[in-house]
């Protein structure tokens, strides 16, 4: 089974604060996601990675940076956070680039006060 | 770009069917996913079509039909556990990541 980790499940930080949102697969998958979901716009992507230091802009990368220095690796970071980053963040992987079962984290909760 | 579109709600009672549609807009696209995701949960997959028809899954089946940029998720044989959302996604021709639509909310009463 393919497991994606989340480090936190549930933060809370104050406008202005950097955050790093930490996601680890351990299926040698290409190709890492951040998305983000809130009510009504069901999810959202942010930014991809499909190899080590390589990463492409989403639909919604304002506000937000990834990095992904390992293959098993992806994060994403607010650089200062802000009240409308109140958010669930999945991280998710994708074998390849035919596959087509996207493979996502338990999430993590942000709420920024 | 790509846009998909799902009901917000549906709301049906255990033992029943339910359809679940999903119209999109994209140029071009690899095939038509559905995620089902339970409360607090993350999402998980569900079914894949990448050609026209009917793929069935236990008591879930989806359906695609290109010409008409349309596909369902139906649920067959309703339990109280298939509450949760219902997510399209299609993955475009040359883009590697999934556009998911809003998401249908099941709610399954007894």
């Amino acid at each position: 089974d393919v497991k994606v980790t989340q480090s936190s499940r549930y933060l809370v930080k104050r406008t202005g604060e950097k955050v790093f949102l930490e996601c680890v697969q351990d299926m040698d998958h290409e190709n890492m996601f951040w998305y983000r979901q809130d009510p009504g716009l069901g999810l959202r992507l942010i930014y991809f990675s499909y190899d080590v230091k390589m990463k492409e802009k989403g639909d919604i990368p304002e506000g937000y940076s990834v990095s992904r220095e390992k293959k098993e690796r992806f994060s994403l970071i607010l650089e200062s956070a802000s009240t409308n980053q109140t958010s669930m963040y999945l991280c998710a992987t994708l074998q390849g680039y035919s596959g087509n079962t996207i493979y996502f984290g338990e999430g993590s909760w942000l709420t920024v006060v | 770009g790509q846009s998909l579109e799902q009901p917000s709600e549906v709301t049906a009672v255990e033992g029943a069917i339910v359809q679940i549609n999903c119209t999109y807009q994209t140029s071009g696209f690899y095939g038509l996913s559905w995620y089902q995701q339970h409360d607090g949960g993350a999402p998980t997959f569900l079914s894949y079509n990448a050609l026209d028809g009917l793929e069935e899954t236990g008591r879930f089946s989806s359906f695609l039909s290109r010409s008409d940029s349309y596909g369902y998720l139906l649920l067959q044989e309703l339990q109280m556990k298939d509450s949760a959302s219902y997510f399209c996604a299609v993955r475009s021709t040359g883009r590697r990541a999934l556009t998911f639509g809003s998401g249908t909310r099941l709610q399954v009463q007894p």
